[in-house]
């Protein structure tokens, strides 16, 4: 199965942009790009996906190499209620394996 | 109004003892699955059902069984409880994103 590579944590300052990587140099051309977050004592929640193309939503925007062998979650303007574990995974056909995520600190 | 919906959310029991988890979804989604998620939070996928048939199957012990009687439930059903099975359970479901219910905390003593 793919794999994803995340950085243990990051820190950011309130209402700074985060960006966020993920490498998956072993990603399959029928491989989705998806991201996750998990709050405190919370189920993971859905962040963005895509495929190819860069994509933008009210959450967060997703730029993804041109080889796809990695990508970038982007908070704009990071706030408190950010800090979160945040998980890039590989979905194909309803297999999906979460890697260690990011630890994501939002300082005041 | 939740899409995902897990019974119960705590479980505390003694080992050897069986013990159940109930998973609902109302998105009318075609995959379930079920997932682990240890002290160290690594999230670990167990199983993943598609319109009532098993089709991923991790390496997990025998003793954990799940069953799903129609493609809205996916239910969990441990045997012989031990230690090591203490982690918070997530059931999810999916059509193209996937959507995790709120977890169950087990904690065997």
């Amino acid at each position: 199965d793919a794999k994803t590579t995340q950085p243990n944590s990051m820190e950011s300052n309130e209402e700074e942009p985060v960006h966020l990587p993920c490498n998956h140099s072993t990603i399959s051309g029928t491989d989705y790009i998806h991201w996750y977050r998990q709050l405190p004592s919370q189920g993971p929640e859905y962040v963005i996906h895509g495929l190819t193309s860069n994509v933008n939503n009210r959450m967060a925007s997703l730029a993804i190499a041109e080889d796809r062998k990695s990508s970038t979650l982007i908070l704009h303007r990071a706030t408190l209620r950010d800090a979160a574990v945040y998980y890039c995974i590989l979905l194909n056909a309803g297999k999906s394996t979460f890697g260690d995520g990011t630890t994501l600190t939002v300082k005041p | 109004d939740t899409a995902v919906s897990q019974t119960p959310k705590y479980l505390v029991t003694q080992m050897g003892n069986d013990k159940s988890i109930k998973c609902e979804q109302n998105l009318g989604h075609d995959t379930m699955y079920w997932y682990k998620q240890d002290s160290k939070k690594f999230l670990k996928i167990m199983f993943s059902y598609n319109n009532k048939e098993l089709i991923i199957n991790e390496t997990v012990p025998n003793r954990f069984s799940p069953k799903s009687p129609d493609k809205a439930h996916l239910n969990l059903h441990i045997n012989s409880l031990e230690l090591g099975d203490s982690a918070v359970y997530f059931c999810a479901s999916s059509q193209d994103v996937v959507y995790f219910g709120p977890g169950t905390r087990l904690t065997v003593l």
